[in-house]
């Protein structure tokens, strides 16, 4: 099976501007959860989708937002971006949700300026 | 609130020698452990993980131990080798689908 796939890998976006970033879960798996990874904080739960449904959400404002379609893709969305936004976003995919094994993708490096 | 802590922050170890994580969660409610490695410049991979119904799990050099009284759980590493350096992960699903990460230990063995 294919593994989890992210794009764009590398992204550089000024303050003020929104991006999208895009996962492709493993074929089969129906459960995306979203994960922002910084230096100092570790890896930290955004969203968890399943089915097209958002389960939960992580303590983010609302600038951070997603969705999932219905082959099982889902598309997180950053609008007017801040420095602090700066950071590895990891997606992870998984047949029943956070409860069973997760399947990492290799992350986008998002860097705003 | 759902929260996880980590320590040590950094560990280095003998090769050869054992290596222990500990990690502590605030809510009793949660029911799913798993513990995650990441090498330098990969993705996060699942090692071991366990659940509340179960005090500890084993698979070959890595175990996991759970104290649901104490609200903590560790995870061992024995007969350390230079492939185990990288980064560790705990984590604690508290039961509504989210999971919550320790912020991670770096793990160094000392050839």
């Amino acid at each position: 099976k294919a593994g989890v796939t992210q794009t764009p890998r590398y992204l550089i976006k000024t303050r003020g501007q929104q991006v999208t970033l895009s996962c492709s879960p493993i074929s089969g798996h129906r459960s995306v959860s979203w994960y922002q990874q910084t230096p100092g904080q570790g890896l930290q739960f955004l969203f968890e989708y399943f089915s097209e449904t958002q389960r939960n959400k992580g303590n983010f404002p609302g600038r951070f937002s997603g969705r999932q379609f219905s082959n099982s893709r889902s598309e997180m969305n950053v609008s007017t971006l801040e420095l602090g936004d700066s950071a590895l976003y990891l997606c992870a995919s998984s047949s029943t949700g956070t409860t069973g094994e997760q399947y990492f993708g290799p992350g986008t490096r998002l860097t705003v300026t | 609130g759902e929260n996880v802590e980590q320590h040590p922050s950094t560990l280095s170890v003998q090769e050869g020698d054992s290596a222990v994580i500990k990690c502590t969660y605030s809510d009793s409610a949660s029911n799913y452990f798993p513990w995650y490695k990441q090498e330098l410049g990969k993705r996060p991979q699942l090692i071991i993980d366990i659940r509340s119904n179960v005090g500890e799990k084993k698979d070959q050099r890595i175990a996991v131990t759970l104290n649901k009284t104490a609200k903590h759980f560790s995870l061992h590493i024995t007969e350390t080798q230079p492939e185990d350096s990288a980064v560790y992960f705990c984590a604690a699903n508290f039961g509504n689908e989210k999971l919550t990460f320790g912020t991670g230990t770096r793990l160094t063995i000392i050839p």
